[in-house]
């Protein structure tokens, strides 16, 4: 159980072209998902966390505008990078946690993403 | 300072050995500790997840909290070559909008 399912799994994107990354809960509800993005060698940075129904909170430095963040349902949450340029390029990793799931976080299997 | 400190390594070893992985923290609120596996270009697999202190066995893996000192300890045995990947430890306070503080991982190297 607890699978977090996520796509695309890897996307290559013009200069200035918007990309969406999907997240998925498939067995369980989430009521809370977070997007971060990872660096080669380094740990998760946290970008925004988003409970179902309302909007997004996001970490300090982290544009809201060009980090575009929606989570319609318990199940689904996206992330688009708008107007991506090449220094959006990196790793993001979307999480769920599970309504009574205490503060475990599944993780999504990660979004290569390249901007050429 | 960091509020989770983690040896980034790398670590080597046999396979058949005794891994041990620890991480220090310095906010006294953290009550729910969690492991994380991460190979290499994919997100980060759930290991162990523990509240308060106390120790924790799943098969091959235990994890370890020890509170008064702000410590934590994940152990693998008989590593098998299939281990090799990243180790996170992570941790959250009640409260904290449920978020984790993660450690910088651990590299880890199981050689057949």
């Amino acid at each position: 159980g607890a699978v977090v399912s996520q796509h695309p799994s890897w996307v290559i994107c013009k200069s200035g072209t918007s990309v969406k990354i999907e997240c998925r809960s498939l067995d369980f509800q989430a009521t809370t998902m977070f997007w971060y993005r990872q660096f080669p060698k380094q740990s998760l940075m946290l970008m925004a966390t988003s409970n179902e129904g309302s909007k997004a909170t996001y970490e300090q430095g982290v544009e809201k505008d060009k980090f575009l963040i929606n989570h319609a349902s318990l199940t689904l949450s996206t992330l688009t990078v708008t107007s991506a340029h090449p220094e959006d390029s990196s790793f993001y990793i979307c999480s769920a946690r599970a309504r009574g799931g205490g503060n475990i976080q599944y993780f999504g299997a990660g979004t290569r993403l390249s901007v050429l | 300072q960091k509020e989770v400190e983690q040896d980034p390594g790398p670590l080597s070893v046999p396979e058949g050995a005794i891994v041990s992985l620890n991480c220090t923290y310095s906010n006294s609120a953290f009550q729910y500790f969690m492991w994380y596996r991460q190979y290499s270009r994919k997100g980060p697999e759930l290991l162990m997840y523990t509240y308060s202190s106390g120790n924790k066995e799943d098969g091959r893996f235990t994890a370890q909290v020890d509170k008064s000192s702000k410590y934590i300890s994940l152990f693998i045995r008989d590593s098998q070559p299939s281990d090799s990947a990243t180790y996170l430890c992570a941790m959250s306070a009640p409260g904290s909008a449920r978020q984790l503080t993660f450690g910088s991982g651990t590299q880890l190297t199981v050689l057949p």
